[in-house]
């Protein structure tokens, strides 16, 4: 089946510490995104990418960081620079150039801080 | 200024129901599409329904209609027949301009509904 894989779903980081989301797709989307959400919130966008080797910072990119050396994959990094990193993380991807096409969001990656 | 605002945190509706859910948006660009994405408590994002600015006719997808007055900039969701799956949380987004890869969404702060039985 195809669709877009989050890993791990339970994240814990120490203080100091940089820590990474996977993401993977197999639906062929040419574009992904990470968002983020505090409890109670709707999503605010961290990076985007809408091409292999290429990506752009989004609302909130301060403390975060991204690569997008292959299609299928957008792993986020969350750096130590991050200071209040807890919450629910969630990466979609889209068909490019068709409007009326939906992201697809994977299950997300709770991260806490211990 | 806020993009997309919903007004109604919590919703809640007699099982069986109908339900609307608010939601009004703001923006210049004259091509631009409306999602609405249900929440459960798992966390994962489903989508509902899609109405794009030049559409001439309120979309609709089963139980799930919406409600778009382009004049008012109001696209609110209307759930039919409510159901106990339905308790969720609820959003509101936009993507402004015509090309899907150089526009991310643009959520609103949700709506939490609850179906009582």
């Amino acid at each position: 089946d195809g669709g877009i894989t989050q890993s791990p779903k339970y994240l814990f980081r120490k203080e100091g510490q940089n820590v990474t989301l996977s993401c993977e797709q197999n639906l062929n989307h040419d574009a992904m995104y990470w968002y983020r959400q505090d409890p109670g919130q709707g999503l605010r966008l961290i990076y985007y990418s809408q091409i292999v080797n290429d990506f752009q910072k989004g609302d909130i990119a301060e403390g975060y960081s991204v690569s997008r050396e292959k299609k299928e994959s957008f792993p986020l990094t969350v750096t130590s620079a991050q200071k209040n990193p807890t919450a629910f993380y969630l990466c979609a991807s889209s068909i490019r150039g068709i409007s009326n096409q939906p992201q697809h969001f994977g299950d997300g990656t709770r991260l806490s801080i211990l | 200024a806020q993009k997309i605002t919903q007004t109604q945190p919590g919703m809640f509706v007699q099982e069986k129901e109908a339900v609307t859910l608010d939601c009004t948006y703001d923006t210049s660009d004259p091509s631009y599409g409306l999602f609405w994405y249900k929440q459960p408590s798992s966390g994962e994002m489903i989508f509902l329904i899609y109405q794009g600015s030049y559409d001439q006719q309120n979309a609709t997808e089963g139980r799930y209609s919406l409600n778009f007055q382009k004049a008012r900039k109001s696209a609110n969701l209307v759930i039919s027949a409510s159901q106990l799956g339905d308790s969720a949380m609820y959003f509101c987004a936009m993507r402004e301009g015509r090309d899907t890869g150089r526009r991310a969404l643009t959520f609103g702060s949700g709506t939490r509904l609850q179906v009582q039985p």
